[in-house]
C-alpha cells in the first residue's frame, strides 16, 4: 500500500459528460501529480500541485483542471469528455516540490468514455 | 521538451537468466532517473532510481547504470524470477521551476518459468 488514496476505481460515463477524480496524497507529502496512462502513450504527466498551488503543467487538454485543497487532497475535473479520455488517471504523491524523489502512485482510476 | 525511449517493448527470458532494459533521453540537462514497475492492476512502483552525478547504483538483484555522454541508462535485473514479470517504466527529470517526470513508454518483462 503506496498510502496514496484515489477514488473511484472505475469510472464508465458517457461523451459530452464531466466527471471528477479525486485523490489523498501520502500522509505528509505536499506535492501531488496527475497521470494519464493509455496503451499507447504510456504515463503522461498532467499537471502538479505543490501545497495548494499549481506548479508544473504538462500535456493536459484545456477540457480539463485541477485543484489542490487546503487539506492537501487534489481533484482532477475532465469535462466534454470525448472517447479517447478513456484511459487510467493516476495520482502519485511527494515530500518536496521537485519530482526529482521518490514518488508514490496511487491505484489509479479507471475512466471509460462510452 | 524531454523525450524518453525505451526498447525493447517487450523481454522474455528464462528465470534465472538476466534482463536488461534499455532508455535513452533527449536533454543533456535532466539530472534525475527513476526505474519504476508496475504489476497487473497496480500503480507504479519506484525500484531504483540515480541521479547524473553517479554512473551505477546497485541494490540486490536490481542495478541501474547511466551513461550521460550517450544520453542513455539501462536497467540490470540479475536471477530474474516470476515475480519479477511487469511492465518497467524508465523516466528522467530535469532540475529548475519546472522540473517534470517524462517517462518511457513500458517494457513488458515476462519471466519464464
Amino acid at each position: 500500500d503506496s498510502g496514496v488514496t484515489q477514488t473511484p476505481k472505475h469510472l464508465i460515463t458517457a461523451t459530452g459528460q464531466r466527471v471528477t477524480l479525486r485523490c489523498s496524497p501520502r500522509s505528509g507529502d505536499l506535492s501531488v501529480y496527475w497521470y494519464q496512462q493509455s496503451l499507447d502513450q504510456g504515463l503522461q504527466f498532467l499537471i502538479q500541485y505543490y501545497n495548494g498551488e499549481e506548479r508544473a503543467k504538462g500535456n493536459i487538454l484545456e477540457r480539463f483542471s485541477a485543484q489542490q485543497f487546503p487539506d492537501l487532497h487534489s481533484e482532477l475535473n475532465l469535462s466534454s469528455l470525448e472517447l479517447g479520455d478513456s484511459a487510467l488517471y493516476f495520482c502519485a504523491s511527494n515530500l518536496g516540490n521537485s519530482p526529482n524523489t521518490e514518488a508514490f502512485f496511487g491505484q489509479g482510476t479507471r475512466l471509460t468514455v462510452v | 521538451g524531454e523525450n524518453v525511449e525505451q526498447h525493447p517493448s517487450t523481454l522474455s527470458v528464462q528465470e534465472g537468466d538476466s534482463a536488461v532494459i534499455k532508455c535513452t533521453y533527449s536533454d543533456s540537462a535532466s539530472n534525475y532517473f527513476p526505474w519504476y514497475k508496475q504489476e497487473l492492476g497496480k500503480g507504479p512502483q519506484l525500484i531504483i532510481d540515480i541521479r547524473s552525478n553517479v554512473g551505477e547504483k546497485k541494490d540486490q538483484r536490481i542495478a541501474v547504470t547511466l551513461n550521460k555522454t550517450a544520453k542513455h541508462f539501462s536497467l540490470h535485473i540479475t536471477e530474474t524470477q516470476p515475480e519479477d514479470s511487469a511492465v518497467y517504466f524508465c523516466a528522467a527529470s530535469n532540475p529548475g521551476a519546472n522540473s517534470k517526470l517524462t517517462f518511457g513508454k513500458g517494457i513488458t518483462l515476462s519471466v519464464r518459468p
